[in-house]
């Protein structure tokens, strides 16, 4: 079973910042959190990772929190192109971990209004 | 650069046959993964492999197998189709095995009648 936690659906308006929350409270501390995003049809798309510090790139910020229970992935623009489901995934840090798998939950639905 | 690419997009099979799907990673990725999604179940892990050696698989039964050539590309083989095999067959590559992002391809619709 997947080990985070998200809301089923959000809306956000068109060029406002979307706030995606994930709860991820049996977290270890190897484990890694890990966004992907799948648009319609398409296949997934990797958008940010991070082990405890804050992470920004390109496309999102990552925002986890001291405890490590739980994070926000962070669109600064939106835009209706960034309607998708967003997966929030924590991941062991090797290959030999037995958690290292990529588990995916059902994910936020994230829809992008004008 | 290219990314992930899955062949054929769409495959039509009947219940019994068998079936392999191919994916070439992008330029210089080792590892390979493999995804099956459904409606019911979601995403759900496959296999892996990196330098042609299977490193990790999910709870899939035998009929569902992989190989990974010294090029890197993969292919996976399903055998003895039956209907709850159709569903989007997804490949993704990384770097290596440790805490890369995937990079996934288009996926393989396969529909079994």
């Amino acid at each position: 079973d997947a080990k985070t936690t998200q809301p089923t659906s959000m809306d956000c308006a068109e060029g406002r910042a979307a706030n995606l929350p994930c709860n991820h409270s049996t977290i270890s501390g190897n484990e890694y959190v890990y966004w992907y995003r799948q648009i319609h049809s398409q296949g997934p798309q990797y958008i940010i990772h991070g082990l405890k510090n804050n992470e920004t790139n390109e496309m999102a910020s990552l925002i986890i929190t001291e405890d490590r229970k739980s994070s926000t992935l962070i669109l600064p623009h939106a835009t209706l192109r960034d309607t998708a489901v967003y997966y929030c995934i924590v991941r062991g840090g090797g290959y030999m971990d037995s958690n290292y798998q990529l588990i995916w939950g059902a994910g936020t639905k994230l829809i992008i209004k004008p | 650069k290219a990314g992930v690419t899955q062949t054929p997009r769409y495959l039509i099979k009947t219940r019994g046959q068998q079936v392999t799907l191919s994916c070439s990673p992008i330029s210089g990725h080792r590892s390979v993964s493999w995804y099956q999604q459904t409606p019911g179940q979601g995403l759900q892990f496959l296999f892996e492999y990196f330098s042609e050696t299977q490193r990790n698989k999910g709870n899939f039964p035998g009929r569902f197998s992989g190989r990974q050539f010294s090029n890197s590309r993969s292919e996976m083989n399903v055998s003895t189709l039956e209907l709850g095999d159709s569903a989007l067959y997804l490949c993704a590559s990384s770097l290596d095995v440790s805490n890369y992002g995937y990079t996934f391809g288009s996926g393989t619709r396969l529909t079994v009648v």
